[in-house]
């Protein structure tokens, strides 16, 4: 089945080591997201890619980096997480932009000791 | 930009009674609402979504409702089962913005 896939699924880091999170995707979808979800609270995007093209949230801050390297996989690096970044990170996919479905991954929980 | 309001924040019903979710959206330009579904320790499941050239849809016990005028949206669940229980999430998208602006979330109990 086409899906969305993030690994792994929990991840633990220590303050101030880098981590990646990685998301795949077998849709062939043009658009890739990364949203933040904090506990109880709705996602907040991060970033997005619309093909090769990075678009960054104003209010997302430069310790969150991201990478595509090709349509299926896309990469969220947190370069130096601090306690605060302890949450759900999902990513999404959708066929275009402005308005298409939005399809979710089932999230990485990061855990920042 | 775009803001979407949510309400209730938890909302408690008995299994076989309909429960109601309801949103306001601030930005007229916005054309899609989608509802999502999200169960505990999982990402959100597009559940049902609908455009601005429509003012209702339906998907078996599912329904959603739009009034542009107004500008707000509901979702509408019917014969509630104990497995509806999840926490969702209305949203709202439009010409010139490609994200979903999403409302703060409602948790449903559905109690058996």
């Amino acid at each position: 089945d086409a899906m969305v896939i993030q690994n792994p699924r929990y991840q633990v880091t220590q303050f101030g080591k880098p981590v990646t999170l990685s998301c795949s995707q077998t849709l062939n979808h043009n658009v890739m997201y990364w949203y933040q979800q904090k506990s109880s609270q709705a996602p907040k995007l991060l970033f997005h890619y619309y093909d090769k093209d990075f678009n960054n949230e104003a209010d997302t801050p430069d310790n969150f980096q991201s990478r595509r390297p090709n349509t299926s996989f896309c990469f969220l690096d947190i370069r130096s997480p601090g306690l605060g970044d302890a949450a759900m990170y999902l990513c999404a996919t959708s066929r275009e932009d402005r308005g298409r479905e939005q399809y979710f991954g089932p999230g990485t929980r990061l855990t920042v000791t | 930009g775009e803001n979407v309001e949510q309400h209730p924040s938890t909302l408690s019903v008995q299994e076989g009674d309909s429960a109601v979710i309801k949103c306001t959206y601030s930005d007229s330009a916005s054309n899609y609402f989608p509802w999502y579904k999200q169960e505990l320790g999982k990402g959100p499941q597009l559940i049902i979504d609908i455009r601005s050239n429509v003012g209702e849809k339906k998907d078996q016990r599912i329904a959603v409702t739009l009034n542009k005028t107004a500008k707000h949206f509901s979702l509408h669940i019917t014969e509630t089962q104990p497995e509806d229980s999840a926490v969702y999430f209305c949203a709202a998208a439009g010409t010139g913005r490609r994200a979903l602006t999403f409302g703060s979330g409602t948790r449903l109990q559905v109690q058996p």
